[in-house]
């Protein structure tokens, strides 16, 4: 069956330490990979996205992610985290072009000071 | 920057009736979603259109919805007979072409039932 596992429902970090969100999806031949963001009260937002081509992907506010075919992982990562990264992060999968979106369940990051 | 824009931001309902949400899509885009996400849980797909046709559609999507694209701009969701359950916040999203990977997602619609 298709689907993406975060496994971390919460993630509490200190300001300026690294984070790894971690995110497992069921394999398939094409698989096409994206974190979105959601602020408190707010719609998702697309932090990233792996089509193909290099596996190091870069996005929006400093975040970066990992496809891994062999792990079948897409985990996301920040060298350095700030306050204003706190929100919930859903890692999602889709099969095919035009197709559904299939999300995971989603990962409260929680920055400290 | 086009965006997809939902109204209204918060609807408030009572058991049984009728509900539309709204969604204008970016102007040149061909395929349309709807998403919802009940509090505290993840995002789950409702149903896709293309060419004023439904194209996929979920296990939530059941009799009581319907989807509509009446004019050349909106795209709206219709609930017929609400229940409590049906409280949640509802994504509209649209996609420029069947060979684009990205989908915009609007600000959410949160609906109420009581």
């Amino acid at each position: 069956a298709q689907s993406v596992t975060q496994l971390d429902s919460q993630v509490p970090v200190f300001e300026e330490a690294p984070v790894e969100l971690r995110c497992n999806y069921s394999s398939s031949v094409s698989v096409y990979l994206f974190w979105y963001v959601q602020y408190p009260n707010q719609g998702l937002q697309l932090l990233l996205k792996y089509l193909s081509g290099s596996t190091l992907v870069k996005g929006i506010n400093g975040f970066e992610a990992e496809f891994n075919k062999s792990q079948t992982s897409f985990h996301l990562r920040k060298p350095s985290v700030h306050i204003s990264d706190t929100a919930e992060y859903f890692c999602a999968v889709m099969y095919s072009s035009a197709s559904k979106i299939i999300f995971g369940s989603g990962t409260r990051l929680s920055i400290r000071p | 920057e086009p965006e997809v824009t939902q109204t209204p931001s918060h609807q408030v309902t009572q058991m049984g009736q009728e509900v539309i949400l709204r969604c204008v899509p970016i102007s040149n885009h061909l395929y349309f979603y709807w998403y919802r996400q009940i509090l505290g849980q993840k995002v789950e797909f409702l149903v896709s259109f293309y060419n004023n046709e439904i194209s996929e559609k979920s296990e939530i999507f059941d009799d009581q919805f319907s989807v509509e694209r009446p004019d050349g701009s909106n795209f709206t969701l219709k609930i017929r007979s609400t229940k409590l359950e049906d409280s949640a916040m509802y994504f509209c999203a649209s996609s420029p072409s069947g060979t684009s990977y990205e989908q915009y997602f609007g600000p959410g619609t949160r609906l109420t039932v009581t």
